[in-house]
């Protein structure tokens, strides 16, 4: 499977300011995703980020307070934009590997987030 | 709206204890269903995955899982369980032609030696 980096591993911020969230793949991948954890909750998927197209974002999620880069098939940054505690959450970038008809996605080690 | 419910938040075994994890899903339609586990201080990782054929499928580490599909669930399950098994099982579901994964809220296992 690819293998997936992210940057930074964790951070802690202050509140209204922005951090900006790196995904790097060792491969070229069509589809990545960032997906949000908050504490003790699931994964809940914040956008999906085609290379070369606008990022589509689910709902309760904008493009203002998440805005996403997709330069190339193996990079992608997340930006966490006019933060406040409620944004204290990890962070996660995933890839799509299709492999035939089958879709599986990986998963980085994710960006824990502390905001003051 | 789709949706994974996973009902065992918090599972404590002994060691060679068996396993076995609910999932159902909301989705009525063709789905694949995967689970994934993150051990302490790792990252997510996939356990094992079904798309079509069996529904009884097995995956790392002695895990399997069996689809159900007129009940909806997933279920996973593992016959004898390890110290090392303790981690956060996900449940995810991707619902028909769609990219998105949809988890469920996750199980914390703790096994005791």
């Amino acid at each position: 499977s690819a293998v997936i980096s992210q940057k930074p591993s964790r951070d802690i911020c202050q509140r209204g300011t922005s951090l900006t969230i790196q995904c790097q793949v060792d491969s070229q991948v069509t589809m990545m995703f960032w997906y949000r954890q908050q504490p003790g909750q699931s994964l809940t998927l914040i956008a999906t980020a085609n290379q070369g197209s606008e990022a589509t974002y689910e709902s309760g999620f904008v493009i203002d307070k998440f805005p996403i880069s997709r330069p190339n098939l193996t990079f992608s940054t997340l930006t966490v934009s006019n933060m406040s505690p409620e944004d204290s959450s990890i962070y996660l970038c995933s890839v799509e590997e299709v492999r035939g008809a089958k879709n599986i996605q990986y998963f980085g080690a994710g960006t824990r987030l502390s905001v003051l | 709206a789709q949706s994974v419910s996973q009902h065992n938040h918090h599972v404590i075994l002994s060691e060679a204890a068996s396993l076995e994890l609910g999932c159902n899903y909301s989705y009525g339609g063709t789905v694949n269903l995967f689970w994934y586990v993150q051990y302490p201080g790792q990252h997510l990782q996939l356990l094992l995955k079904y798309f079509s054929g069996d529904p009884l499928v097995k995956g790392i580490k002695g895990f399997e899982a069996e689809f159900i599909k007129s009940k909806f669930s997933f279920n996973l399950r593992k016959p004898s369980v390890q110290w090392s098994d303790t981690a956060e099982y996900f449940c995810a579901v991707n619902p028909g032609n769609t990219d998105k994964l949809i988890f469920g809220t996750g199980t914390r296992l703790q096994v005791f030696p």
